[in-house]
């Protein structure tokens, strides 16, 4: 069955750390791979996507993502974590014919400390 | 930068009652799409939409529920007899096309039915 994990519901980092979400996939082909991000009120913003080529993959915000065939695995990455990045977060796969049916984690709540 | 809007961006209506959910997509986009998150869970697709017809559709989406393009601009959803359990954010997202770009998403309308 196709899905996506995201072991982490809840993450506390502190302004200044470096963060990792992590995102495993389980899905019969290679996926195009997303990441998306919902602040309290908002809708879902796109950090990023990962379609094909580089596996390392630059998004807004500073954010980047590395793709890992063999882990099936689509971390998301940022080096120095801003309070502003507080935020729910979703890592989402989508088939490559079809990218606006998507299938998501369930998501990652990331906590800023001072 | 041109978004993806939604109206009412909260509605609550008494069990039994339809309800339409509203969605302005990006005005150069084909393919427009629905998605749901009850509170604490993932956020599922619903039903995609093109070229004035359901192209794809969850078990989610029964006969209860319907979609339509009336103008040129406007995607609507309906919810024919609400229940309880249809409490949850409603998501819009539109894209370009299917393959090869992302879906962009709306602000999300939250529902809930008392």
């Amino acid at each position: 069955a196709q899905s996506v994990t995201q072991p982490d519901i809840h993450i506390t980092v502190s302004e200044g750390a470096s963060l990792e979400l992590r995102c495993n996939y389980s899905y019969g082909a290679t996926p195009y791979l997303f990441w998306y991000v919902q602040s309290p009120g908002q809708g879902l913003q796109l950090l990023l996507k990962y379609f094909s080529g580089d596996t390392l993959v630059q998004g807004i915000k500073g954010f980047e993502a590395e793709f890992k065939r063999s882990q099936s695995s689509f971390n998301l990455r940022k080096p120095s974590v801003h309070w502003s990045d507080a935020a729910e977060y979703f890592c989402a796969v989508g088939p490559p014919s079809n990218t606006g049916k998507l299938i998501f984690g369930q998501g990652t709540t990331l906590q800023v400390k001072p | 930068e041109p978004e993806v809007t939604q109206t009412p961006s909260h509605q609550v209506t008494q069990m039994g009652q339809e309800v339409i959910l509203r969605c302005v997509p990006i005005s150069n986009h084909l393919y427009f799409y629905w998605y749901r998150q009850i509170l604490g869970q993932k956020v599922e697709f619903l039903v995609s939409f093109y070229n004035n017809e359901i192209s794809e559709k969850s078990e989610i989406f029964d006969d209860q529920f319907s979609v339509e393009r009336p103008d040129g601009s406007n995607f609507t959803l309906k919810i024919r007899s609400t229940k309880l359990e249809d409490s949850a954010m409603y998501f819009c997202a539109s894209s370009v096309r299917t393959g090869g770009t992302e879906a962009f998403f709306g602000q999300g309308t939250r529902l809930t039915v008392v």
